[in-house]
């Protein structure tokens, strides 16, 4: 069965740099998009970015270009997603999330990892 | 970007009731229109794609319908495990976006 296992939880200093990772298994890793979601306490989800594991593509939400990196392991099926410059706003957990099959485009989320909470505090 | 609204926020209803569920598009999705449902602490869980295909192991309670700029869930008769949030989702054009959230609740 497909599952994402995520990296545990952080705390982290305003401006600091975090890794989250998310490890992979059960279907071929570099066979479908990877997307990176985030969700502040009690709010709505926000997207963030897709990757392409097998070319290592990326697309990443405009809010977050410059600040986010997507990056992947294919031999380790691990995907990491990489938020620098960190502010109190973004205290949220981190969710990555496979799509749901390889015709059904980018965004279409099947599958989703466990969830990682960063705190951003000084 | 397209904004997705959905409404109400809040519905409030007893087990066997029917809930209606809606998502309005700031412009033409097509059929590229997401629900997901999430119940807290967990993560989010696709219930229909395609606006009205359900996903693997969804029950038929659980019926998506519209096109356009405006979607329906509709849950025909709510069981105790689903009070929970419904979260609407374009994929059709990037940015993908989601809508704000309906919360079911137990009334």
């Amino acid at each position: 069965q497909v599952q994402l296992v995520q990296s545990g939880a952080e705390v982290k200093k305003p401006g600091a740099s975090v890794k989250v990772s998310c490890k992979a298994s059960g279907y071929t890793f570099t066979s479908y998009d990877i997307n990176w979601v985030r969700q502040a306490t009690g709010q709505g989800l926000e997207w963030m970015g897709w990757m392409n594991p097998n070319s290592g593509n990326t697309g990443y939400a405009q809010k977050f270009q410059g600040r986010v990196t997507m990056t992947r392991n294919t031999s380790i099926s691990t995907a990491y997603m990489e938020l620098s410059s960190l502010r109190s706003d973004d205290t949220a957990v981190y969710y990555c999330a496979r799509v749901l099959n390889r015709g059904g485009g980018t965004y279409l989320i099947g599958y989703w990892g466990q969830g990682t909470l960063f705190t951003v505090s000084s | 970007e397209i904004v997705l609204t959905q409404s109400p926020g809040t519905l409030s209803l007893s087990p066997g009731e029917r809930a209606t569920l809606s998502c309005r598009a700031s412009q033409s999705v097509s059929s590229y229109l997401a629900w997901y449902q999430q119940k807290p602490g967990q993560a989010p869980r696709l219930l229909i794609y395609g606006a009205s295909s359900r996903a693997t192991d969804i029950p038929d309670r659980f019926s998506g319908s519209g096109s356009g700029t405006d979607f329906t869930l509709t849950i025909s008769r709510l069981e105790p495990e689903d009070f929970a949030v419904y979260y609407c989702q374009q994929y059709g054009s990037s940015p993908p976006t989601f809508g704000g959230g309906t919360k079911v609740e137990i009334k």
